[in-house]
């Protein structure tokens, strides 16, 4: 499967401010997920977004989608320091099977 | 939500021995499990799909012979690493899929096991 892209590879903002980070994928999906992995650790289940939905939101999280474009944004509202980790979206692909395809990752960096 | 564990956490081994670690759904039944491979700042990349009682499905570039699975029960697969060698040294994730609840493609992932081979 060939992985997808996010960008910005690196992001570095201070407490409170806004954190965008962006996914492109390459095949039909049935969903797009987006996770968390603090450093050397697992990853931890952030929101789903399906490819009949343009935007979700949880908490200070809002996902949207489209599909047209083949990409995701993930925005990260009021940022903490907490939130310091590294985010991935990984899309299901539409075929049948329940494999994962997750994107490069963003290494989200929030300063006190 | 359900909780999938990994054993052992962390392994330093030496070269050219094998390693086996364990992943567990502890409190569902899992019909499908996954192995992820992860080299440092780097992202997730699929090994191998195992299903309960048939042989595992690699990747394309994994070798089956090197990286040997076993999917014994619906609550237990095995992922050892035989004869390894310092570039095997990664951090490898598992998840569990279950059928039963929802209805969307939900992995449950576990901790991790760090692999250093000298």
């Amino acid at each position: 499967s060939q992985q997808g892209e996010e960008d910005p590879q690196a992001l570095s903002i201070q407490e409170g401010e806004n954190a965008t980070m962006n996914c492109s994928y390459k095949t039909s999906i049935n969903n797009l997920q987006w996770y968390r992995q603090n450093s050397g650790r697992g990853l931890v289940h952030l929101i789903l977004i399906r490819s009949n939905e343009r935007e979700k939101h949880s908490g200070r999280l809002r996902v949207t989608l489209d599909t047209s474009k083949k990409s995701s944004s993930l925005l990260i509202t009021a940022s903490r320091a907490a939130d310091t980790a590294s985010y991935f979206c990984a899309t299901d692909e539409d075929t049948g099977f329940q494999k994962l395809v997750f994107g490069t990752g963003t290494r989200l960096l929030v300063s006190p | 939500g359900a909780v999938v564990s990994q054993h052992p956490s962390w392994v330093i081994c030496k070269s050219g021995t094998s390693v086996k670690i364990e992943c567990r759904s502890l409190d569902f039944q899992a019909t499908t499990m996954f192995w992820y491979r992860q080299f440092p700042k780097q992202s997730l990349m699929l090994m191998a799909t195992s299903n309960e009682g048939s042989k595992a499905t690699y990747e394309q570039g994994v070798e089956k012979d090197k990286f040997l699975i076993n999917h014994a029960s619906l609550t237990l697969s095995t992922l050892t690493v035989t004869s390894a060698h310092p570039e095997d040294s990664s951090f490898y994730i598992c998840s569990a899929y279950s059928l039963a609840g929802s209805s969307y493609n939900e992995q449950f992932f576990g901790p991790g096991t760090r692999l250093t081979v000298l």
